[in-house]
C-alpha cells in the first residue's frame, strides 16, 4: 500500500469551477512534488516543494496553484481549467538530498476530467 | 542535456517467458541516479530499483534483474519467468545530482498473456 495518499481519486469539473487536489504523506519526507501525466505519456514535473518552500515551478499556468501548508500536506488548487488539463495528477514525496533519500514515492493519483 | 530513451513502446509476451526492457540515458553529470518504476493500471508509480553512477554492480531481486553499463549508458531491466501481474508500464528515469528533477523515459508497456 502506498504511503502517499491522494484525494479525491476521481474528479470531474467544469471550466468555471474551483477545486483542490490533496496529498498527504507521513514518512517524514521534506520534499513533495506534483506531476501531470497524460495518457500513454510519462509524468511531467509541475512543482516541487522542499522544506515547505516552492523550489521548482516548471512554468505551469497560473490556473494551477500549489500550496504546502505543512511538511505532510500538499495541495493543488485548480481554477478555470481547460479540457486539455484533463490528466492523471500524481503526488510524490522524498527526502531532499543525495543517496537513498532521493527516491520518490508516489501516490495513486487523481484522475481529473475537465468538461 | 539529459535524456532517457526507452525505444520499446510495447512488448507482448506469453507467461513464463523472459523479457528485457531497454533503457539508454544521456547526461553530462558525473554523479547521477537511475531508477526503474512500474505503473500498473491503478496509476500509482511503484519504485523498483535505484542505482547511482558509481555502482555498476548488477542486481537480482527475485524474478527481476538489472544490468547497468556506463560504457554504453544503458540500464536494462529483465523479468524472468514473466507473470500476468507483471503487465504494466515500466519507466526508466534519471535524477540529477540535486535530486529533485526526474527525467522519465517514454515508458514501455508490457503485456503478459496467460
Amino acid at each position: 500500500d502506498t504511503e502517499v495518499t491522494q484525494t479525491p481519486k476521481h474528479l470531474v469539473m467544469g471550466m468555471t469551477n474551483k477545486k483542490s487536489l490533496k496529498c498527504e504523506q507521513h514518512m517524514g519526507h521534506r520534499a513533495m512534488y506534483w506531476y501531470k501525466q497524460k495518457a500513454k505519456k510519462p509524468p511531467e514535473l509541475m512543482f516541487v516543494y522542499s522544506y515547505e518552500k516552492l523550489s521548482i515551478n516548471e512554468s505551469v499556468p497560473s490556473r494551477f496553484s500549489p500550496e504546502c501548508p505543512n511538511s505532510s500536506l500538499l495541495n493543488l488548487h485548480l481554477h478555470a481549467l481547460q479540457p486539455e488539463d484533463s490528466a492523471l495528477y500524481l503526488c510524490a514525496s522524498s527526502q531532499p538530498g543525495q543517496g537513498r533519500k532521493n527516491i520518490q514515492y508516489f501516490g495513486a493519483g487523481t484522475r481529473l476530467s475537465v468538461l | 542535456a539529459q535524456k532517457v530513451t526507452q525505444a520499446q513502446t510495447e512488448i507482448s509476451v506469453v507467461e513464463k517467458e523472459d523479457v528485457t526492457l531497454d533503457c539508454v540515458y544521456e547526461t553530462r553529470d558525473t554523479t547521477y541516479y537511475l531508477f526503474w518504476y512500474k505503473q500498473p493500471p491503478s496509476g500509482e508509480l511503484v519504485f523498483l530499483i535505484r542505482r547511482n553512477s558509481f555502482d555498476e554492480q548488477n542486481e537480482i531481486s527475485g524474478r527481476y534483474s538489472w544490468n547497468f553499463q556506463k560504457s554504453t549508458s544503458s540500464f536494462n531491466f529483465t523479468i524472468t519467468a514473466s507473470q500476468v501481474v507483471d503487465s504494466a508500464v515500466y519507466f526508466c528515469a534519471l535524477v540529477n545530482t540535486g535530486g529533485f528533477k526526474t527525467i522519465f523515459g517514454a515508458g514501455t508497456r508490457l503485456f503478459v498473456k496467460a
